[in-house]
C-alpha cells in the first residue's frame, strides 16, 4: 500500500524557517516524481515545488521561489522542503504527492501537515 | 504560466441529478488533464487523469471529457458522497501543473 507521510509542521513567526519532510512507503520511491502542493485555510489547491527522481532538478512555484528549497534522499525515502524566510501568507497545509514520469496527475497524497505563520 | 479556470465556483445539487463542471485552460494542454475530489478535512483524490480516463477505484458515474484548453467532469447521478470540492489541473511535465480553483458541489 501506497504512504506519504508528512511531519515537521507547526507554529513559526514571520521571518522564520521550518523543514518539512515526507516519508514514503509501498512503492519505488526513487521512480517517481515528488511534489509539494499547499492549501491556506478555506483556499483552494497550489502546486508549491517538484523534484525529478535523482533530485538534480527542481522547479518552484513564483509565490515561494528563492525562500524555499525542496530536496530529497532515495536511500531514506524521504522528502524534504526547507522552508526559509516565511511569510504569514505561507500559512496552509502542506501535501507531499507523488507523479509518475510524462505528463502524468498526482496519483498519491499524503494526510498534510499544517504550517501557521505568525507573531 | 498555463492558468486554470474552473467553473461555476459552487453549484447547488440534490442526489440523483446529472451534475457537469467546466474547466478551461489559457493554452493548450491537449489531454493533460486531471480532476481531484475533496472533502473537507481529507487530502485531494485522484478521480480522472488524461481527460478522459477514470484513476483506479473510482466509480464508473464519474466521466472525463475535453481536449486543448476546454474539459468537462460529468458526475451521472450524484451519490451523497460526491458532495465535496472538485480541482482540474493540468499535467504538463515542466512544470506540473497548475490547479484551477474548485467548484464546491454542494446539497441543494
Amino acid at each position: 500500500e501506497v504512504q506519504l507521510l508528512e511531519s515537521g509542521g507547526g507554529l513559526v513567526q514571520p521571518g522564520g524557517s521550518l523543514r518539512l519532510s515526507c516519508t514514503a512507503a509501498g512503492f519505488t520511491f526513487s521512480s517517481y516524481a515528488m511534489n509539494w502542493v499547499r492549501q491556506a485555510p478555506g483556499k483552494g489547491l497550489e502546486w508549491v515545488s517538484v523534484i525529478n527522481v535523482s533530485g538534480d532538478l527542481t522547479y518552484y512555484a513564483d509565490s515561494v521561489k528563492g525562500r524555499f528549497t525542496i530536496s530529497r534522499d532515495n536511500s531514506k525515502n524521504t522528502l524534504d522542503l526547507q522552508m526559509n524566510s516565511l511569510r504569514v501568507e505561507d500559512t496552509a497545509v502542506y501535501y507531499c504527492a507523488r507523479k509518475e514520469l510524462g505528463n502524468r496527475p498526482f496519483d498519491y497524497w499524503g494526510q498534510g501537515t499544517l504550517v501557521t505563520v505568525s507573531s | 504560466e498555463i492558468v486554470m479556470t474552473q467553473s461555476p465556483a459552487t453549484l447547488s445539487v440534490s442526489p440523483g441529478e446529472r451534475v457537469t463542471l467546466s474547466c478551461r485552460a489559457s493554452q493548450s494542454v491537449s489531454s493533460n488533464l486531471a480532476w481531484y475530489q475533496q472533502k473537507p478535512g481529507q487530502a485531494p483524490r485522484l478521480l480522472i487523469y488524461g481527460a478522459s480516463t477514470r484513476a483506479i477505484g473510482i466509480p464508473a458515474r464519474f466521466s472525463g471529457s475535453g481536449s486543448g484548453t476546454e474539459f468537462t467532469l460529468t458526475i451521472s447521478s450524484l451519490q451523497s458522497e460526491d458532495f465535496a470540492v472538485y480541482y482540474c489541473q493540468h499535467c504538463n511535465k515542466r512544470p506540473p501543473g497548475s490547479f484551477g480553483q474548485g467548484t464546491k458541489v454542494e446539497i441543494k
